[in-house]
C-alpha cells in the first residue's frame, strides 16, 4: 500500500520569506509518480507538478521549486519570496501503475498562511 | 481546452434523504473519472473511479454509489444519507488509458447532512 506523509499541518510566514513544504512517501513499487496540488480557499485543486520515479532532477518554475530525493523518499516543495496569493492548502500525492486508472494517494495537506 | 463541471456547488440535506451529485467533462473523450471526498481538515479520499461507460470501481465500502451513464458524465448517489456523508466532494478526470497522468479537479460540491 502507498502512503504520503505531510508532517507540517500549518505554516505561517511573512510575505517575501522562503518556505519549504515537506512530503515523505512510502511505496514498494519501483515505478511511481509524485504530484503537488494547491487548494486555494475556493476549494478547487490546482495541479502544480508531476514527477516520475526515474527522474530525480530538481525542477524550478518561477518562484516554485521541487526537490525529489529517492534516498530519503522525499519530494519537497519550496516557494521563494512567498506572496499572499500563495496562501492555500498544499497536497502531495503519489500514484503507482495499477492498470488503466491513475489512483492518487494524498497526504493530509499543509496549510500555508502568508501574511503582510 | 478541457473543463470539468460539478453541481450543485453546495447542498444541505436531511439525514435519510437521497443524493445525486453530477460531474461532466468537456473537451476530451474517454477520460478516466474519479470521485473524492474531503472531510473537514482532512486529506482527500478516493471513493470511486471509472475507466469507461458503465465501468465503476469502488475504493471504500460506504453508503454511496457511482454511475457513468455517458462518456463524460459521472454521478455520485445515495439512497439514504448519513451524517457521516457530510464533506466536500470533488470530481476529477485524467487522460484515459494511461495510469499515471495527473488528474484535473472540478470546483467541488460542499454537502452538509443535518
Amino acid at each position: 500500500a502507498q502512503k504520503v506523509t505531510q508532517a507540517q499541518t500549518e505554516i505561517s510566514v511573512v510575505e517575501k520569506e522562503d518556505v519549504t513544504l515537506d512530503c515523505v512517501y512510502e511505496t514498494r513499487d519501483t515505478t511511481y509518480y509524485l504530484f503537488w496540488y494547491k487548494q486555494p480557499p475556493s476549494g478547487e485543486l490546482v495541479f502544480l507538478i508531476r514527477r516520475n520515479s526515474f527522474d530525480e532532477q530538481n525542477e524550478i518554475s518561477g518562484r516554485y521549486s521541487w526537490n525529489f530525493q529517492k534516498s530519503t523518499s522525499s519530494f519537497n516543495f519550496t516557494i521563494t519570496a512567498s506572496q499572499v496569493v500563495d496562501s492555500a492548502v498544499y497536497f502531495c500525492a503519489l500514484s503507482v501503475n495499477t492498470g488503466t486508472a491513475s489512483k492518487l494517494t494524498f497526504g493530509t495537506g499543509t496549510r500555508l498562511q502568508v501574511t503582510l | 481546452s478541457q473543463t470539468i463541471h460539478q453541481w450543485p456547488a453546495t447542498l444541505v440535506q436531511p439525514v435519510g434523504s437521497p443524493l445525486s451529485l453530477e460531474c461532466t467533462v468537456e473537451g476530451t473523450s474517454n477520460p478516466n473519472l474519479y470521485w473524492y471526498r474531503q472531510a473537514a481538515g482532512r486529506g482527500l479520499q478516493l471513493l470511486f473511479y471509472s475507466v469507461g461507460i458503465g465501468q465503476i470501481s469502488s475504493e471504500v465500502p460506504q453508503n454511496l454509489s457511482a454511475s457513468r451513464p455517458q462518456d463524460r458524465q459521472f454521478i455520485l448517489s445515495s439512497k439514504k444519507l448519513l451524517l457521516s456523508d457530510s464533506g466536500f466532494y470533488l470530481c476529477a478526470w485524467s487522460v484515459g488509458g494511461t495510469p499515471t497522468n495527473e488528474q484535473f479537479f472540478g470546483p467541488g460540491t460542499r454537502l452538509t447532512v443535518l
